[in-house]
């Protein structure tokens, strides 16, 4: 069945390191997006990519970056730079003009 | 800018009953509306959407929802509720234009508590 995968599913960073989010999907969508889940926030989109080598900046870019070099993949990395990234970040991925199709998450905690 | 409101954060509804839970967007063209679910640690699932068309949308699991442009509103609706309907519930707005490849906007979402 096809479906969008993230891993892992629970990540620990220590203050000042970069760590990856891994986000595949299967679908053939264009499009992928990242958004931050905080309690009580909703979601906040981070980056999105509506096609190969091409991506956009979202609402709270700022301490982020990802790469779309495969349609499938759509890594997103969080950088020292984000101060408080302790979250849950879900990925997702929608044809152009079709409904979004998410991610499992990944709960990303500094320790 | 787009925006939604989920005026009520949280909501108690005993099983049985019925189930409504409000949604307002902001937005200058004709929006994409959709409503999400959540269960704890989990990511969202897609209840239904409104594209264009008839202004009552039928979802998975029994739930429905009906797009008023008049209110800019998009409520959720379910006749009766089971405990298992206990869950995160998030209204979303996307920009018809380019298909709503820029990204979704969700509103803060309501915690739905079902009473026994």
């Amino acid at each position: 069945d096809g479906g969008i995968t993230q891993s892992p599913k629970y990540l620990f960073r220590k203050e000042g390191q970069n760590v990856t989010l891994s986000c595949e999907q299967n679908l053939n969508h264009d499009a992928m997006y990242w958004y931050r889940q905080d309690p009580g926030q909703g979601l906040r989109l981070i980056y999105y990519s509506q096609i190969v080598n091409d991506f956009q900046k979202g609402d709270i870019a700022e301490g982020y970056s990802v790469s779309r070099e495969k349609k499938e993949s759509f890594p997103l990395t969080v950088t020292s730079a984000q101060k408080n990234p302790t979250a849950f970040y879900l990925c997702a991925s929608s044809i152009l003009g079709g409904g979004y199709t998410f991610g499992s998450g990944t709960r990303l905690t500094v320790v | 800018a787009q925006s939604v409101t989920q005026p009520d954060i949280h909501i108690t509804v005993s099983e049985g009953a019925s189930l409504e839970l409000r949604c307002n967007y902001s937005y200058g063209a004709t929006p994409y509306l959709f409503w999400y679910v959540q269960s704890p640690g989990q990511g969202l699932q897609l209840l239904l959407k409104y594209f264009s068309g008839d202004t009552l949308v039928q979802g998975i699991k029994g739930f429905e929802a009906e797009f008023k442009r008049s209110q800019s509103s998009f409520n959720l609706r379910k006749p009766s509720v089971h405990w298992s309907d206990a869950a995160e519930y998030f209204c979303a707005v996307g920009a018809k234009a380019g298909g709503g490849a820029d990204g979704l906007t969700f509103g803060k979402g309501t915690h739905l508590i079902i009473q026994p």
